[in-house]
């Protein structure tokens, strides 16, 4: 079964661009989260959504950070601008319900701003 | 909120157990999680523990999870050099709406 897949892997841009990373969940789960890796702060969750509906964006830095998931498939997280603190691994997860059923996580994308 | 906290570090001999341990302070966990983090790859699933279970073996790991203590911990049998990765414990609370709360990590180095 393929697991959830985040491109692209690696990305590295100039502080100003627009970022964006992409994440397809695993089939028939219906919940899927954005978390964000660094040293300083560990894994932070971002966002979640519950069936397409983004549910707490409570993690979400910024206003430049934003998130959509237009189909069962498929999310996006955005930053723009993007700055040299949005440095990090930024990982996408997913799982079937809620009440405990574990989050598969895809390798991630590891993003530097210049 | 809900804490969940690791030591940092463990250094083990290879064929030795691992014991890794995680202590949390909300008491109404559901479920309780173990994950395997390799270096530039995500977290994969190990093994999980329901909050009704005291103990859970698979192959090689057993969790062990002391609800009186809020305490949680993982030992590998007969560690071996793939072992070394950062290991996670990560819980539902009640508390915690429906996020899953991680701890900071053990990075476990396994040594010849």
């Amino acid at each position: 079964d393929a697991g959830v897949i985040q491109s692209p892997r690696h990305e590295v841009t100039e502080m100003g661009q627009e970022v964006t990373l992409r994440c397809k969940p695993i089939s028939g789960h219906d919940y899927l989260f954005w978390y964000r890796q660094t040293m300083m702060r560990g894994l932070e969750l971002l966002i979640y959504f519950n069936n397409n509906v983004p549910i707490d964006d409570s993690g979400m830095p910024e206003d430049r950070f934003s998130a959509k998931m237009p189909n069962a498939s498929f999310s996006t997280l955005k930053i723009q601008p993007s700055e040299p603190r949005d440095s990090a691994v930024y990982f996408c997860a997913s799982s079937f319900r809620q009440g405990g059923q574990p989050q598969h996580f895809g390798d991630g994308t590891r993003l530097s701003i210049l | 909120g809900e804490d969940v906290e690791q030591s940092l570090f463990l250094s083990v001999r290879e064929g030795d157990s691992s014991v890794i341990n995680c202590t949390y302070t909300d008491s109404s966990s559901t479920y309780l999680y173990w994950y395997k983090q390799e270096p530039g790859a995500g977290l994969q699933l190990l093994t999980y523990i329901f909050s009704n279970m005291d103990m859970k073996q698979d192959q090689r790991l057993t969790v062990l999870l002391n609800k009186k203590d809020k305490h949680l911990s993982l030992r590998i049998a007969d560690t071996q050099t793939g072992d070394s990765a950062i290991y996670f414990c990560a819980g539902f609370f009640t508390g915690g709406g429906n996020k899953l709360t991680f701890g900071t990590g053990t990075q476990l180095k396994v040594e010849l």
